[in-house]
């Protein structure tokens, strides 16, 4: 399967602890995204990346979050000092950018890590 | 701030019935729409994409959507569901200078036999 992968797709963890996801883009994608969604609501964006700069972050991204896509490659999505209020799917897709003109994009998603915060 | 509504949380029709969700979306700016479903247990996947040229585009399983500028819609349609119709379907609207997608809440679509 060559589609965008995420691990772990399950998480439980305690107030207060750190946890990490990553994202593995499909091959040759240049941008990589990060969502949240809660029950009952559409994807949030987080941040997104262009190879391996930051281009945008979400109000939503609190200094407790970050992101990182050190090669250009995968990326990894950490929340430091988690709350219950972090308790959501992430999900992660790629995209390939390409066109001068009219730029088109369209977005492939992972199946998601699903976060529970006790 | 720019916003996606859709009109229906919850749709429950029988298998034949025809489909149509709407979708509205406020950005004055050139649009690049999209819908995605989400059945149960698996990921989003891409439906369909209006980027430019026809309004009116196929997408796959038979499903179609207009794309009415004057309107700032995007409605999705299917003339006759099936039961593997069953899913979640989000409206998406990606402004051409953005990166992000702005998602609707989704609407839950329950196909009876």
């Amino acid at each position: 399967d060559t589609g965008v992968s995420q691990d772990p797709r399950h998480k439980i963890t305690k107030r207060g602890q750190n946890v990490t996801f990553r994202c593995d883009p499909i091959s040759e994608h240049n941008r990589l995204y990060w969502y949240r969604q809660t029950l009952g609501q559409g994807p949030e964006f987080l941040t997104y990346f262009q190879n391996e700069a930051q281009l945008e972050k979400s109000r939503l991204l609190s200094d407790r979050f970050s992101a990182e896509r050190p090669k250009g490659s995968f990326s990894t999505l950490e929340i430091q000092r988690t709350e219950q209020g972090d308790s959501a799917m992430y999900l992660c897709a790629s995209s390939e950018l390409f066109g001068t003109g009219v730029r088109v994009e369209t977005q492939y998603f992972g199946p998601g890590t699903r976060l529970l915060v006790l | 701030a720019q916003s996606v509504s859709q009109h229906n949380h919850h749709v429950i029709l029988s298998e034949a019935a025809s489909l149509e969700l709407g979708c509205n979306y406020s950005y004055g700016g050139t649009v690049n729409l999209f819908w995605y479903v989400q059945y149960p247990g698996q990921h989003l996947q891409l439906l369909l994409k209006y980027f430019s040229g026809d309004p009116l585009v196929k997408g796959i399983k038979g499903f179609e959507a207009e794309f009415i500028k004057s309107k700032f819609s995007f409605n999705l349609r299917k003339p006759s569901v099936q039961w593997s119709d069953t899913a979640e379907y989000f409206c998406a609207v990606k402004g051409d200078s953005w990166g992000k997608l702005q998602f609707g809440a989704g609407t839950q679509v329950v196909v009876t036999p």
